[in-house]
């Protein structure tokens, strides 16, 4: 069965006070690896798509590298307005076409 | 583009009661999803459509759930009759998918989500 473990479930930070968080994954042949973004209140925001081992993306001070058991999110001198839950979703071939699998998320909370 | 649109944004009602979701998704997608999101649970598929035909409902938790999507601009989630274990927010998202080169366009565009609350 494709499961997705986060961790930690939340974290605080202060600004400026980089940090990881970690997606562990278990899947029949991974397909892609998302990570979203949610605010309070709001949908899931697209934030990256990972495909296979090795592969890194980066959007401003988020970076999300993967490897072929857990991918993490960097988030390098963050500031106030990277408080949010960072989700992250894996979809594999055993699964219909375009299910995600979802975590339960990590809650950042950045100080100023 | 406005994005996946979905109302009402809030829901309250008393248990027994019919509640109906209502999504719109993003113009030219063809695969549309409802979620469930939980504190216990997180996110949970329920549903989900490909050209607006349900491929995998194993999601949906009981008979007193359905799903329809009558064309590509528009699908409903109905709960009837509604119970308090319901309560949860209930998130729509829409997706296009291609096969040839299409990495980029894998990934789901979710709506605003609908609190409901059932007493």
């Amino acid at each position: 069965e494709d499961q997705v473990t986060q961790s930690p479930e939340a974290l605080r930070l202060q600004e400026g006070e980089s940090s990881s968080l970690n997606c562990s994954y278990t899947v029949s042949g991974l397909r892609g690896l998302f990570w979203y973004r949610q605010d309070p209140g709001k949908g899931p925001e697209f934030l990256f798509t990972l495909y296979s081992a090795g592969e890194e993306k980066e959007k401003e001070r988020l970076k999300a590298t993967l490897t072929k058991k857990e991918s993490f999110l960097h988030i390098t001198a963050p500031k106030p307005e990277d408080s949010a839950t960072y989700l992250c979703a894996v979809r594999g071939y055993g699964g219909s076409q375009g299910n995600l699998i979802f975590g339960k998320g990590t809650k950042l909370s950045v100080k100023p | 583009d406005a994005g996946v649109i979905q109302s009402p944004r809030h829901e309250v009602t008393e248990m027994g009661q019919e509640v109906t979701l209502r999504c719109k998704p993003i113009s030219g997608h063809n695969s549309l999803f409802w979620y469930r999101q939980t504190m216990m649970r997180g996110l949970e598929l329920l549903i989900y459509f490909n050209n607006n035909v349900p491929i995998d409902d194993s999601g949906m938790p009981e008979d007193r759930f359905s799903a329809k999507m009558p064309n590509a601009s528009f699908s409903t989630l109905k709960i009837q009759p509604s119970e308090p274990r319901d309560s949860a927010v209930y998130f729509c998202a829409s997706h296009i998918y291609t096969l040839s080169g299409g990495s980029s366009y894998n990934e789901q565009f979710f709506g605003p989500g609908t609190r409901l609350t059932v007493l």
